[in-house]
């Protein structure tokens, strides 16, 4: 079964780029979905099957996953992302989801 | 357009019985393939999947819980059910249902969320 493992914090100045790992032991042989969850806010899929972006979220967020990790690149940060995102997958042996710790996004 | 809507007490108190009712419209349960599930949030924690329900009555649990809880639901009312029974303060959370897309087994719709907090 996957543990999946996220940096708990992560500050990234308007307009640059920040990069939010999930690792795993060969999470890069499975799908990853990511969230974005606000402060009060239910979370929002930003990120499905490693790289799909669902309707209405913006080409900044990115997603791969290779080997031991998977990332989820945000570019051109605003000031609107600072959110808390956690990696999801699926455990196929106990068919159910497994997410991550969730990473907070400061932006300075 | 799908939405999903929990509802529930507010407050229980500890060993008491909890019962969380999702609504939701813009699709239904009863569609092959369709599945929903239940998600926690302890105040400041990670999210923590819970349940779920598949549109043939399939049930799967979180193991650690799995002797706690009961899901179910009514396509009739377009509804689904989560039973969390003998709760202590340590079930103190936002519950989130939330619709599993089948082919991506990712969530892409959830609920609000509704806060529920366990008294000792």
């Amino acid at each position: 079964s996957y543990v999946l493992t996220q940096p708990p914090s992560v500050s990234v100045a308007p307009g640059q780029t920040a990069r939010i790992t999930c690792g795993a032991n060969n999470i890069g042989s499975t799908s990853v979905n990511w969230y974005q969850q606000k402060p009060g806010q239910a979370p929002v899929l930003v990120i499905y099957y490693v790289y799909n972006r669902p309707s209405g979220i913006p080409e900044r967020f990115s997603g791969s996953n290779s080997g031991n990790t998977a990332t989820l690149t945000i570019s051109r940060v605003e000031a609107g992302d600072e959110a808390d995102y956690y990696c999801q997958v699926w455990d196929s042996s106990r068919d159910h989801p497994v997410f991550g710790g969730g990473t907070k996004v400061t932006v300075l | 357009q799908v939405t999903l809507r929990e509802a529930g007490p507010a407050l229980v108190k500890s060993t008491q019985t909890l019962t969380l009712t999702c609504t939701f419209s813009g699709f239904s349960l009863s569609t092959s393939g369709m599945s929903m599930s239940w998600i926690r949030q302890p105040p400041g924690k990670a999210l923590e999947w819970l349940a779920r329900i598949d549109w043939d009555d399939d049930k799967y649990y979180n193991t650690s819980l799995k002797t706690r809880l009961t899901v179910s639901k009514d396509n009739s009312k377009d509804q689904v059910v989560l039973t969390m029974t003998k709760v202590d303060p340590g079930d103190t959370a936002t519950y989130y249902c939330a619709r599993l897309e089948p082919g991506y087994q990712s969530f892409d719709y959830w609920g609000h969320g509704t806060l529920v907090t366990v008294s000792s």
